[in-house]
Parts: structure tokens; C-alpha cells; sequence
């Protein structure tokens, strides 16, 4: 089990690039998400899935997009990137949507944008 | 839309005194997650309460969940250096997909 897989470790993006962050589990998880990490922000919800083919917005939706269409994978694409994407990205997934088991963390995508 | 603040932001001891990070959300819980994160990584799950006053315990962790299932707390008796990063709680409120992660609070041990 390599659980929780996101790629790339780092990226530096110019302002206006698009680009896509790539996130797989192969636990068989129903729940997968997106946070961005900000300094004294925590972990804010940008999407997030129930299945495959079913996400939803989260807290800070704007300037993102994902899809699901496999239980596998959840990517999050940043459709002209802004400076003020610039972050540390997580995807995280768990078993069912339910919330009665934790979350399994990605090792996270560090982005620039500049 | 639903809050989960937590207080403090920072916290600095010295290695064997105790440390608490109190959680607390704008609407009543399901349930509530704790997770920690070490400086670089990524946050790890820790526990989940579920019931009414709860109380668990992992060693010198010792977790609480309030009558009204709305705050939470995280305490750390005798610090040990192995116990700095940054603990998050994270909630969601009854009949929904968004869990809230609370801000963190940052604990760092002096040996």
C-alpha cells in the first residue's frame, strides 16, 4: 500500500500557467479532498469527493477545479494560476464519507507562483 | 458557514510541563478528529471522539469532547521534545461532506 500519492513534491508556476496536481490513493477510500495549508490559515477545504463522479466545493473553491472519475484519483487543476495560490497543497482521503474514520494525508505539493 | 477556532496559535514550554490546545466550532459536531503535524510533514490523524463529554486517552495525551458536542480540548502532560509540530482539530457539523480543520496551534519545546 503506498497510500496517499501526490506528485509534484514542488512546482513553480508564472502567473497565468495552468497545471494540475495529481493525487492517487489505492486504499479503495469513497472520501478524497483537497486542502491548502497557509501560514496561521490551517487547513482550508478547497473540493472534495463522496465517489467517483460526485465532488463538491469546499471552503475556498474559487480559481480550482477537480473531477473524479475513478475511485483512484482526485486531481485539482489550477485554471490560470495567481500569486495567491501560492501554498502547500494536501490531498487527503478516507475509507467511507461518513466521518467516522481519519483522514490519510498526502505528503503534500509545495507551489510557487510567481 | 461552520467555524472551528482554536486557541492558541502558538505555544512554547519547557520539556515537562504540561500543554493544552482548546478547540471550539460556531454549530454542534457530529463528531471531532484530532491530527498532529510535525514541522515539514504532514498531518497525521491522532483519535476521533464521537459521544457527548467524551474523554480518551493515548499516554500523556489526554482528549476531550464538550456536553454540547460544540468544543474540544488536547492536553499534553510533561512535554517531551518528540511532541513539538502543530495539532489541528477538524469537525463537521451533523448531515454534511465538509469537515473544517481548525487553525492549529504550533507547539514548540524547550529541552
Amino acid at each position: 500500500n503506498a497510500g496517499v500519492t501526490q506528485t509534484p513534491k514542488f512546482q513553480v508556476l508564472k502567473t497565468g500557467q495552468s497545471m494540475t496536481l495529481q493525487c492517487a490513493q489505492d486504499m479503495n477510500h469513497e472520501y478524497m479532498s483537497w486542502y491548502r495549508q497557509d501560514p496561521g490559515m490551517g487547513l482550508r477545504l478547497i473540493h472534495y469527493s463522496v465517489g467517483a463522479g460526485i465532488t463538491d466545493q469546499g471552503e475556498v473553491p474559487n480559481g480550482y477545479n477537480v473531477s473524479r472519475s475513478t475511485t483512484e484519483d482526485f486531481p485539482l487543476r489550477l485554471l490560470s494560476a495567481a500569486p495567491s495560490q501560492t501554498s502547500v497543497y494536501f490531498c487527503a482521503s478516507s475509507f467511507r464519507t461518513d466521518f467516522n474514520y481519519g483522514y490519510t494525508f498526502g505528503s503534500g505539493t509545495r507551489l510557487t507562483v510567481v | 458557514g461552520q467555524q472551528v477556532m482554536q486557541i492558541p496559535q502558538y505555544q512554547h514550554v519547557q520539556e515537562g510541563e504540561d500543554f493544552t490546545t482548546y478547540c471550539n466550532s460556531s454549530t454542534t459536531l457530529s463528531n471531532i478528529q484530532w491530527y498532529k503535524q510535525r514541522p515539514g510533514g504532514h498531518p497525521v490523524f491522532l483519535i476521533q471522539l464521537v459521544k457527548s463529554g467524551e474523554v480518551k486517552k493515548q499516554k500523556r495525551l489526554t482528549f476531550q469532547f464538550g456536553e454540547a458536542k460544540k468544543n474540544s480540548s488536547l492536553h499534553i502532560t510533561a512535554t517531551q521534545t518528540t511532541d513539538v509540530g502543530t495539532y489541528f482539530c477538524a469537525g463537521r457539523g451533523t448531515g454534511g461532506f465538509k469537515t473544517i480543520f481548525g487553525a492549529g496551534t504550533r507547539l514548540f519545546v524547550k529541552a
